[in-house]
């Protein structure tokens, strides 16, 4: 049972640009969100967060956004750099510290 | 290094062997999480204490599969009678309390040949 889906297994973005990356969950009792990075070979690691009682999120380069209706959430990387290749996840969690669901991952390659 | 580390960070056995996995969390970080990672998927949860205490297992916890977290510092995660199907990434997070967000070690990555 997938409660988070990330549609779009592959994005390729010119460096400079914005890469938008976007995630769908099912289970509305979800009520924080997190998105990782992850590097071949080591563990993933925190970019930034939103809880539910907010639809935006701002953290320098990185901008999560959330639309409960719809059950959605975006990261939008603006500019994108060479270094930000990677394979992006995104989580949910129900429970102020409890257990995370992942999706499946977006892997972004930032060309020059 | 103040990060979560795991130990070892490969291991190559034999199926029907026992394997034995360490995690050492951030300093006062209480909440320490078991992930899997198989290729093309993300992590898939299997355990989380707070401190000492086992708050939830995963369905995909098989019994040949224990994790232990004794003095509410260090964790181990024992897979007893390995099979070529439990060949992935094993990690490890913690987190302070509360917080949602966890902090993710390097893995332990096994192969059951």
């Amino acid at each position: 049972d997938q409660q988070v889906k990330q549609n779009s297994p592959s994005l390729s973005v010119q460096e400079g640009r914005i890469s938008i990356l976007n995630c769908d969950y099912t289970n509305s009792m979800f009520d924080y969100f997190l998105w990782y990075k992850k590097y071949p070979a080591e563990g993933p690691t925190f970019l930034i967060s939103i809880s539910s009682i907010k639809d935006k999120n701002e953290d320098g380069r990185f901008t999560v956004f959330l639309n409960k209706s719809a059950k959605h959430l975006s990261l939008h990387i603006v500019p994108s750099q060479p270094g930000d290749s990677a394979v992006y996840f995104c989580a949910a969690s129900a429970i102020l510290g409890g257990k995370l669901q992942f999706g499946a991952g977006t892997q972004v390659v930032v060309t020059p | 290094d103040t990060g979560v580390s795991q130990d070892p960070r490969h291991k190559i056995t034999k199926r029907g062997q026992n394997v034995t996995f360490r995690c050492d969390p951030i300093s006062e970080h209480n909440r320490l999480y078991w992930y899997r990672q198989t290729l093309g998927q993300g992590p898939e949860f299997l355990t989380y204490f707070q401190n000492e205490a086992q708050l939830e297992k995963s369905r995909l916890l098989s019994d040949r599969f224990s994790a232990e977290r004794p003095k509410g510092s260090f964790s181990t995660l024992e897979i007893q009678r390995t099979e070529q199907g439990d060949s992935a990434m094993y990690l490890c997070a913690s987190s302070a309390d509360p917080s949602e967000t966890q902090y993710f070690g390097p893995g332990t990555r096994l192969l059951v040949l």
